[in-house]
This record gives structure tokens, sequence and C-alpha cells, in this order.
């Protein structure tokens, strides 16, 4: 399958800064990247969908300005966590859309995650 | 009602057992169905894909019944490794929407 790539792997920070977050997708194009944030124990939770050359598509609930993400290529989304606090510690997810196969399936594939700690 | 709903379980099983989980999902216009695998404080893994005739891959048997809108997970002779939490993924084609449900925890028990 595709891989995904995300970086960095963990995070400590402090309170008040900005963490910024890179997903990769390496062997293929995506038009689309997708954030999730997953709390211990708890489903998935879609942050925002990324489109390459536009803006995000944020879920309701999701402030916009303290999650800024940008798809600037075709392999490449950031998300930056702003003024982080300690609330936003998560398991912050990333995946990447493929289109294959045959009637141009769309798969997602995810990237290995991003734990976030903030003191 | 939620887009895609799963038993949360736990389904605690024997090694050996076999175990089926479903998923039913709401909109009628969904097109493509997949199950993924989580495992505790990792990143969900593509397990299969659903297709319509049924997708089988050595102990994992997937099965849509458009109908009844709901898709379903078989796994025969299950092993300690297959314990996780299995997650029914729908997505309506083109939309680039894909709805997850919140898993299936699965324990298989020695």
């Amino acid at each position: 399958g595709a891989v995904v790539s995300q970086h960095p792997s963990r995070v400590i920070c402090k309170s008040g800064t900005s963490v910024k977050i890179e997903c990769r997708s390496l062997d293929f194009q995506a038009t689309t990247m997708f954030w999730y944030r997953q709390f211990p124990k708890k489903s998935l939770m879609l942050m925002a969908t990324s489109n390459e050359g536009s803006k995000a598509t944020y879920e309701q609930g999701v402030e916009k300005d303290k999650f800024l993400i940008n798809h600037a290529s075709l392999t490449l989304s950031t998300l930056t966590v702003t003024s982080a606090h300690p609330e936003d510690s998560s398991f912050y997810i990333c995946s990447a859309s493929e289109t294959s196969g045959h009637g141009g399936r769309e798969t997602q594939y995810f990237g290995p995650g991003t734990r976030l700690l903030v003191l | 009602r939620k887009e895609v709903e799963q038993d949360p379980g736990p389904f605690n099983v024997p090694e050996g057992a076999t175990v089926a989980f479903n998923c039913t999902y709401s909109n009628s216009a969904s097109q493509s169905f997949f199950w993924y695998r989580q495992d505790c404080r990792k990143e969900p893994k593509l397990l299969m894909s659903v297709y319509s005739s049924g997708n089988e891959d050595g102990r994992f048997t997937a099965q849509l019944n458009r109908a009844s809108q709901y898709i379903s997970l078989l796994i025969r002779d299950s092993k300690l490794s297959d314990s996780a939490t299995y997650l029914c993924v729908v997505s309506v084609y083109n939309f680039n929407k894909f709805y997850f449900g919140s898993g299936t925890k699965l324990n298989v028990k020695p």
C-alpha cells in the first residue's frame, strides 16, 4: 500500500508555543489529506480536510485559527497548533487519499501519528 | 443518527474462534467501504477494502449488503495478534469524505 510519513512522532512543548506537524505522501500524490485527533481510548475525530492549493475545510467545532493547515504541494500538508495549551495534548494523525484501481476508488492511508504533550 | 455505527465491544474470544463484526451505514449513496485495524497507540492500517462481491484475504472475509446497508468482517481461526480495534470506514465516491465508525475492540485470549 501507499506510504504516508509524519514528523515529528513526538513533541513535548511549553504552553503558549506553536507546534508544526508535517504529513507527507511518499510514493503517491495526494490532492486531499485529512487531519485527525484521537484522545486515549476514543475514536478518531476528523479535524479538517486539507486540499492542495486551496483552503482547508474544517469540521464543526474546530478552530481554524488555532489549527492552521497548509497543503502547498501534492505530497505535503502541515498542521500548526498555535499557542498550544495542555488541553491540546493528543495524538494527531494525518491521512492521504490515493485514487487507484478500477473505477478510481479512493483509499485513505494513515501516517504514524504525532503525540503532542503540552506542559 | 451517526453516518457509521459499530458495536464497540469488546469481543473477548479464545484463540481459534471465529468472530464476526457488523457495521451499518446511513447514506445509501455510499460507494466505498473499508475495514481498518488500529492497534493501541498506533495509527489505523488498512485491513481490506470491501467490494460488492465480497472480499476474502486469508482468514479474513468482508461482505457488503447494500440492501440492508451494512458491511461485515469475519475472522476465522483467531490469533492473539488479531487483538486490536477494527474500524469500519465508508465513503461517498468523489466527495472525498470518509466516515469512520467508532471501532470494535477485539481481545483474543489464549
